[in-house]
């Protein structure tokens, strides 16, 4: 089956650390990846995606990852936490082309020390 | 651009009772989404409309989940009868291309 996983259910950094969350898919087809945040009270949002082209791909807020298609992986960083940016980070994959069909990690729980 | 629009934000029934859950997305967005997310998991895919067809309804638990989207705009989602397990978020999300735009959820809790 179609699975995506997230190694990290909870990280705890410092602001200024350097932040990496690791994203494993379980097919080897044509797929887009994505990466969702969650905000404290607010809704999914589209932090970054990949479709095709150069494998690091920059998102908002400082964000990026790398795709790496030998190790079915999209690792999301950042080079310096900040404090806003405790969260929920959700990777997710469309299997395929077309219609979006998104499947979702179990998400990681992000949380920046002051 | 107005965002998805989902109601009720937070609702509390009893076991065995009936909840009706409304969505209307992005104008425009002919693709829509339900999707379940139960505590301490990521969102999982109920329903996918494209307009008012279902494109993709394999893990809705048709023996007491229902949805439709009448007119191929807004749509509801509906559980009959539900279970302590149904506790959880319904997302409701759209896109017209390729990335989903997701509204603020309804929190539902059976008790």
């Amino acid at each position: 089956a179609q699975s995506v996983s997230q190694h990290n259910h909870h990280v705890i950094l410092s602001e200024a650390a350097s932040l990496e969350l690791g994203c494993n898919y379980s097919y080897g087809g044509t797929v887009n990846l994505f990466w969702y945040v969650q905000y404290p009270g607010q809704h999914l949002q589209l932090l970054l995606k990949y479709f095709s082209g150069d494998p690091l791909v920059k998102g908002i807020k400082g964000f990026e990852a790398e795709f790496i298609k030998s190790k079915f992986s999209f690792n999301l960083r950042k080079p310096s936490v900040q404090w806003s940016d405790t969260a929920e980070y959700f990777c997710a994959v469309n299997y395929g082309q077309g219609a979006q069909k998104l499947v979702f990690g179990q998400g990681t729980r992000l949380t920046i020390n002051p | 651009e107005a965002g998805v629009a989902q109601s009720p934000r937070y609702k509390i029934i009893e076991k065995r009772q009936s909840v009706a859950f409304w969505c209307n997305p992005i104008s425009g967005h002919a693709t829509l989404y339900w999707y379940q997310q139960i505590l301490g998991q990521g969102p999982k895919l109920l329903i996918q409309f494209q307009n008012n067809g279902v494109v993709d309804d394999s893990q809705l638990p048709k023996d007491r989940f229902s949805a439709e989207r009448l007119k191929g705009v807004d749509s509801t989602l509906k559980i009959q009868p539900a279970k302590l397990e149904d506790s959880a978020v319904y997302l409701c999300a759209s896109s017209l291309t390729d990335s989903l735009t997701f509204g603020p959820g309804t929190r539902l809790t059976v008790l």
